[in-house]
């Protein structure tokens, strides 16, 4: 079956300029997640939605950034007034759900590569 | 001092060798440990899953927890060229979902 899609693939932008990035998890999947990861560096956890429960949005490095997800499918992660060190992979993950083992078993897009010029 | 240390590599080994990765940790509470292998340009993939202490085999692949030490392992058996990727080591308490990641090892493995 399909797998977790992401668009696009590749972004480049300018410095101020805002960025929408968007994930299409799993079919049936109810958890989501953002992450990102920079070079050599492990993955920075950023949001995180749940079916219907508010978002834990713990993992946001500043109000520049937000994402929505929209009738508990597609999500699209906003950032805002971009910086260069926001440039980085941004990877999106879903899974059954969060509870239990399969809630470990994230499925993973291949991700956006954002870079901030 | 990061909650979870994964030394970055690379690690060079040649075809058929046995390859050893490791990641350390500080949080007592992590009671699950994944290990998931990403290729260049791609997402990560869930490769091993180890709750608590142990170990854990699937084909040429065994994970090892040992919780006193705070340790794990993925050993990598008659490697292949194709096991050539970056191993994320990634751990958690429990029910928190949000796992904890080490910043990965990549191997490189030469025919």
């Amino acid at each position: 079956g399909a797998g977790v899609s992401q668009s696009p693939s590749n972004k480049v932008t300018e410095k101020g300029k805002d960025v929408e990035l968007r994930c299409d998890p799993i079919s049936g999947h109810t958890a989501l997640y953002w992450y990102r990861q920079s070079l050599g560096q492990g993955l920075e956890f950023l949001i995180y939605f749940q079916g219907n429960s508010a978002p834990d949005k713990s993992g946001l490095p500043s109000d520049r950034f937000s994402a929505e997800r929209t009738g508990g499918s597609v999500s699209t992660l906003t950032i805002q007034r971009t910086q260069q060190e926001d440039s980085a992979v941004y990877l999106c993950a879903s899974s059954l759900g969060g509870l239990g083992r399969v809630g470990y078993e994230q499925y993973f897009g291949p991700g956006t590569r954002l870079t901030v010029t | 001092q990061k909650e979870v240390e994964q030394d970055p590599g690379p690690l060079s080994v040649p075809e058929g060798a046995i390859v050893s990765l490791n990641c350390t940790y500080s949080n007592s509470a992590f009671q699950y440990f994944m290990w998931y292998r990403q290729y260049s340009r791609k997402g990560p993939e869930l490769l091993m899953y180890t709750y608590s202490s142990g170990n854990k085999e699937d084909g040429r692949f065994t994970a090892q927890v040992d919780k006193s030490s705070k340790y794990i392992s993925l050993f990598i058996r008659d490697s292949q060229p194709s096991d050539s990727a970056t191993y994320l080591c990634a751990m958690s308490a429990g029910s928190n979902y949000q796992l904890i990641w080490g910043a990965g090892t990549k191997l490189i493995i030469k025919p």
